[in-house]
């Protein structure tokens, strides 16, 4: 596609409740990062994705966040038994392979946990 | 660890002057440094990048930032400020041996005042 695509735009759930967030990379994108944006803040890092495989994941702030990315391009941030505190904006980068590369963000799910 | 501090949480600024946003960075080696613009509801936009080479940027819409190592900053500036600037603006960090995952500042909102 033109640009990275997050789905859902806005997602809110009940307290307790599993959620799947979805991320389209720009085609051909080898890396691919999750960005959680939290009110007043800026993005805070949560996990990179080189090709299939997390490269990084000392972002995710517990056990409940996990994602996956099978085939090296679509990826899915899962959250389970979600808290209040988990409400943020959620956004997704990718970026080509080697140095001098720039990250391109897609708009973000805003999730609201109630 | 990398870390980035932009100590304006709020600037106003009339139209037409001339804009200088700071920030500052921690990190052992040359890092890579970005501005990027978050419009209401809207994702993050780059808006310039430095890699290695000149330290004086130019970006888009007007925008340049210079890399000054001995003072650990990349402050951006703007000679004359439009209406349409007013968003939030959020520099970053990025390191390619941590896959260039960024680390961003908590941010600056830019007033204009007509």
């Amino acid at each position: 596609g033109a640009g990275v695509s997050q789905t859902p735009s806005n997602k809110v759930t009940e307290k307790g409740k599993y959620v799947e967030l979805r991320c389209d990379p720009i085609s051909g994108h080898t890396a691919l990062y999750w960005y959680r944006q939290s009110l007043g803040q800026g993005p805070e890092f949560l996990i990179y994705f080189q090709g299939t495989g997390a490269a990084d994941d000392s972002g995710l702030p517990n056990d409940r966040f996990f994602a996956v990315r099978p085939e090296g391009s679509v990826s899915t941030l899962k959250i389970q038994r979600t808290e209040r505190g988990d409400s943020a904006v959620y956004l997704c980068a990718s970026s080509s392979l080697g140095m001098n590369t720039e990250a391109f963000f897609g708009q973000g799910t805003r999730l609201t946990v109630v | 660890a990398q870390s980035v501090t932009q100590p304006d949480i709020h600037i106003t600024v009339s139209e037409g002057a001339s804009l200088e946003l700071r920030c500052n960075y921690s990190y052992g080696a040359t890092p890579y440094l970005f501005w990027y613009v978050q419009s209401p509801g809207q994702g993050l936009q780059l808006l310039l990048k430095y890699f290695s080479g000149d330290t004086l940027v130019q970006g888009i819409k007007g925008f340049e930032a210079e890399f000054k190592r001995s003072q650990s900053s990349f402050n951006l500036r703007k000679p004359s400020v439009h209406w349409s600037d007013a968003a939030e603006y959020f520099c970053a960090v990025g390191a390619p041996e941590y896959g260039n995952k960024l680390v961003f500042g908590a941010g600056t909102i830019l007033r204009v005042k007509s």
